[in-house]
């Protein structure tokens, strides 16, 4: 099972929004309603952004939204801030009760 | 309020064995589906195992076979028994709880395994 593909990094402005890809195959992204989205800054351990492609966990910023299109899911973090600084994966259940996490996308706050 | 607390990481040969464990407080451990998921230095995540409420278990081909995940609901734990280690195998080890959303939701600290001579 390969990798889901996101661009390395993305970078916005304060208040701008951006957009993370994750981009899988038709046995994965494609197949599952089943994509979640994970925040870690560095040294700490990863937070539950989205899951089930579009849906927030209580307590996380109305700013995060997730989409999926085909084998592609997007992230969407509008009005950035500094405080989103950070690592972030994508991850998508694959069948068989096995799952695939994202390359990574690295997001700067300019 | 939720803990997850994993232990049990440490320096280790190649072809060795090692077995983590994750201690979980705050919800009732027997009604969720745990994982183990690593993080190799500056690298990306990497989904490890998993293991449902009954007991059944999931790995991908990279460690099937070598690693072996259980779960003591008694003692609200959970177990990674690692062997034939290999130098790939180095990273930081969390695990998490499967929330009834699909994702997860709670994560430990981690516990860092260096497989090295």
């Amino acid at each position: 099972q390969s990798a889901l593909t996101q661009p390395a990094s993305v970078s916005g402005s304060p208040g701008q929004s951006i957009t993370i890809s994750c981009t899988g195959t038709s046995s994965d992204v494609g197949s599952y309603n089943l994509v979640s989205w994970y925040q870690q800054h560095p040294g700490k351990a990863p937070k539950l952004m989205i899951y089930e492609v579009s849906k927030r966990p209580s307590g996380v910023s109305n700013r995060f939204s997730g989409s999926k299109s085909g084998n592609t899911a997007s992230l969407t973090i509008s009005g950035l801030q500094a405080e989103d600084e950070a690592d972030y994966y994508c991850c998508s259940y694959a069948g068989s009760s096995s799952y695939v996490f994202g390359t990574g996308t690295k997001v700067t706050v300019l | 309020e939720v803990q997850l607390v994993e232990s049990g990481g440490g320096l280790v040969q190649p072809g060795g064995s090692l077995r983590l464990s994750c201690a979980a407080s705050g919800f009732t451990f027997s009604s969720y589906d745990m994982h183990w998921v690593r993080q190799a230095t500056g690298k990306g995540l990497e989904w490890v195992s998993a293991i449902g409420t009954a007991g059944d278990t999931y790995y991908p081909g990279s460690v099937k076979g070598r690693f072996t995940i259980s779960r003591e609901n008694a003692k609200n734990s959970l177990y990674l028994q690692m062997n034939s280690l290999r130098a790939g195998d180095t990273a930081v080890y969390y695990c998490a709880r499967e929330g009834a959303t699909g994702g997860l939701d709670y994560w430990g600290q981690g516990t860092l395994v260096t497989v090295s001579s």
